[in-house]
């Protein structure tokens, strides 16, 4: 099983700041990882796949990058409704995983 | 418009049973790799199974033997047999649409297992 690990658990971001997330996998995934963004007491939002792309809807401001074990997102300057948990997946092999998320709090 | 609707969550005693039901719309569920995704409560996020275009099924190995995932063509509808329900099932269930990622997804329906 890929293990994927996210960092931090925690971010304390001011609004209009930069944010960057990581997530390492236990093993190259390629370019087959995909971020999501949760919110208090809603579903999962896909916001990017294949590393870099942005689903229909994600705004500019959010960007992945990456391949291999390490990638990142970036939310280039946070708005109020970008607080929230984002979780990593990768889809390269089953079972399919994610990172436990990282939190992204006002500061 | 894409969406889906779980149903059919509440409170089992361990050991018991219970089935999920996903409706969908907007698209054919039969055509579309399907999947669960189930979160305990404050916890992360953790695939449970899959359903291939072509019927294959897939189990996480927390749920191997006592989850059956299925589906109804004429409904439209994803399905989940939970049996030997255990405290540690208990999470919100997800369904979703699987293409490498997850999308869209329902709204999630809660399972509590305990006595």
């Amino acid at each position: 099983e890929i293990v994927m690990t996210q960092s931090p658990a925690t971010l304390s971001v001011s609004p209009g700041e930069r944010a960057t997330l990581s997530c390492r996998a236990s093993q190259s995934v390629s370019s087959n990882l995909a971020w999501y963004q949760q919110k208090p007491g809603q579903a999962p939002r896909l916001l990017i796949y294949g590393a870099s792309t942005r689903a229909t809807g994600t705004p500019g401001r959010f960007s992945g990058s990456g391949s291999g074990t390490e990638f990142t997102l970036t939310i280039s300057s946070l708005q109020s409704e970008d607080f929230a948990v984002y979780y990593c997946q990768q889809c390269n092999n089953w079972p399919l995983t994610f990172g436990q998320g990282t939190k992204v709090e006002i500061k | 418009e894409v969406q889906l609707v779980e149903t059919g969550g509440g409170l089992i005693q361990p050991g018991g049973s219970l089935r999920l039901s996903c409706a969908a719309s907007g698209f054919t569920v039969s055509s579309n790799y399907m999947t669960w995704v189930r979160q305990a409560p404050g916890r992360g996020l953790e695939w449970v199974s899959v359903i291939y275009s072509g019927g294959r099924t897939y189990y996480a190995d927390s749920v191997k033997g006592r989850f059956t995932i299925s589906r109804d063509m004429s409904k439209n509808t994803l399905y989940l047999e939970m049996n030997s329900l255990r405290d540690e099932d208990t999470a919100v269930y997800y369904c979703a649409r699987y293409d490498n990622w997850f999308d869209p997804w329902g709204q999630g329906t809660l399972v509590t297992v305990s006595s």
